[in-house]
């Protein structure tokens, strides 16, 4: 069965270090989604994508946070400057389209981060 | 605005017992909802969705819920707890047509007891 793949699951960083994470999605999924959940907390969406292309961002804190991906395919999720607060896991998703709302989103292992 | 709340942060129930999740949504029209699991340290698994159709919903793993319009509910239920149901369960929401997201709960941690 067919998964969605994330780099690392472990990230250990100090604050002010530049940290990045990698998301391959099912293959042929053309929406793609980063999320990040807080110890005790359901995930809150950062960044969705449909192909290479930014869909909402709205909630993405784009003074640290970037991401991209560049061929429709693959994502990378980076935070620059890291700080105390970014500790959590940052899961990513993937589903077939955008549209209707009745896609199922399927979601990755997950980066577990912690910023000492 | 969608959202949905996850009664009990901690529901605890020992094996061969009735599993019952409750979660209540808030919107102006009937939304998509969905039941997500997530067991430690791994990303979510999708249990059960509810769209349109039928209102009793059935899912993987024994799982199933029911939409309920006048209660603004979609409790999840399972007769009887397995050892391998302790995860924690979110309840998710999103709008019925074109483009939103997906809106989680704050989860509900299932503890199982032999």
């Amino acid at each position: 069965e067919a998964e969605v793949a994330q780099s690392p699951r472990y990230k250990i960083t100090e604050k002010s270090q530049a940290v990045a994470f990698w998301c391959d999605p099912i293959s042929g999924h053309a929406t793609l989604y980063w999320y990040r959940q807080i110890l005790g907390q359901g995930p809150e969406l950062l960044v969705q994508f449909q192909d290479e292309s930014v869909v909402d961002d709205s909630q993405l804190p784009k003074d640290r946070f970037s991401a991209e991906r560049l061929k429709g395919v693959d994502s990378t999720l980076k935070i620059q400057p890291a700080e105390l607060g970014d500790s959590a896991m940052y899961l990513c998703a993937s589903s077939l389209t955008l549209a209707g709302g009745q896609e199922t989103q399927y979601f990755g292992p997950g980066t577990r981060l912690l910023v000492l | 605005a969608q959202s949905v709340t996850q009664l009990g942060s901690h529901v605890s129930v020992s094996e061969g017992a009735l599993v019952l999740l409750r979660c209540n949504y808030s919107s102006s029209v009937p939304p998509y909802l969905f039941w997500y699991v997530q067991y430690p340290n791994q990303g979510l698994q999708l249990l059960l969705k509810y769209t349109t159709g039928a209102t009793l919903v059935k899912g993987i793993n024994g799982f199933e819920a029911e939409f309920k319009k006048s209660e603004t509910s979609f409790h999840l239920t399972k007769p009887s707890a397995h050892m391998s149901d302790a995860a924690e369960y979110f309840c998710a929401t999103r709008a019925p047509s074109g483009y939103s997201t997906l809106t989680f709960g704050k989860g509900t941690m299932l503890l199982v007891s032999p």
